[in-house]
């Protein structure tokens, strides 16, 4: 059975940082593109960020470029996403989902507030 | 960037009724090797997204087949041909054939 487990989120100021995780069981987690999707309380879902396998290849929005990174630990099945440089519009669950979105985690809260 | 327009945005519906969603794109969502890279997604209250449909029109494991999708080019439907209560929730519809991936706002479906 696949599970994605997040974690990490919590209440941080503006200009902070936090570092997101995502547990990963189920699958050879090492042979698939990840994605990092949002949905801010009340909102819709906006797209993220992705990584493929080997972790060699990254892509994000524009809005979070320069500000967030990507990553893997394979031997962990883990993904990483570090936020760096927070602001309020960055307030949102942040989910972590398969490849083809098939499986996604049940989110973790990010509370950008002074 | 691709922009997914879905309406209506909010869709009361009797139990055991037909319902529809639409979902139009800014730009075709044919891709060059031929697939139409439509994704339908359905969250429930409190509860992460599920993936319904890909494709355009092929149903996910364990998605009952009240659920349908249909469409092309940049017109596309999901369909529900009798609504039940454990459908309540708001459906996204979301392109993958350009770049970045975009959702819809999301529509709404309530009993009424």
């Amino acid at each position: 059975e696949v599970q994605l487990v997040e974690s990490g989120g919590g209440l941080v100021q503006p200009g902070g940082s936090l570092g997101l995780s995502c547990a990963a069981a189920g699958f050879t987690f090492s042979n698939f593109w990840m994605h990092w999707v949002r949905q801010a309380p009340g909102k819709g879902l906006v797209w993220v960020s992705r990584i493929n396998g080997d972790g060699t290849i990254t892509n994000y929005a524009e809005s979070v470029k320069g500000r967030f990174t990507i990553s893997r630990d394979n031997a962990k099945n883990t993904l990483y996403l570090q936020l760096n440089s927070l602001e309020a519009d960055d307030t949102a669950v942040y989910y972590c989902a398969c490849e083809s979105y098939d499986f996604w985690g049940r989110g973790t809260l990010v509370t950008v507030s002074s | 960037d691709v922009v997914m327009t879905q309406s209506p945005l909010s869709l009361p519906v009797t139990l055991g009724q037909p319902a529809s969603i639409s979902c139009r794109s800014s730009q075709s969502l044919v891709y060059s090797d031929s697939n139409t890279y439509l994704t339908w997604f359905q969250q429930r209250p409190g509860q992460s997204p599920r993936r319904l449909i890909y494709k355009i029109s092929n149903r996910d494991s364990g998605v009952p087949d009240r659920f349908s999708g249909s469409g092309s080019g940049t017109d596309f439907t999901l369909k529900i041909s009798r609504v039940e209560a454990e459908d309540v929730g708001v459906y996204y519809c979301m392109q993958g054939t350009h770049w970045p991936p975009t959702f819809g706002q999301g529509t709404k479906v309530e009993i009424k």
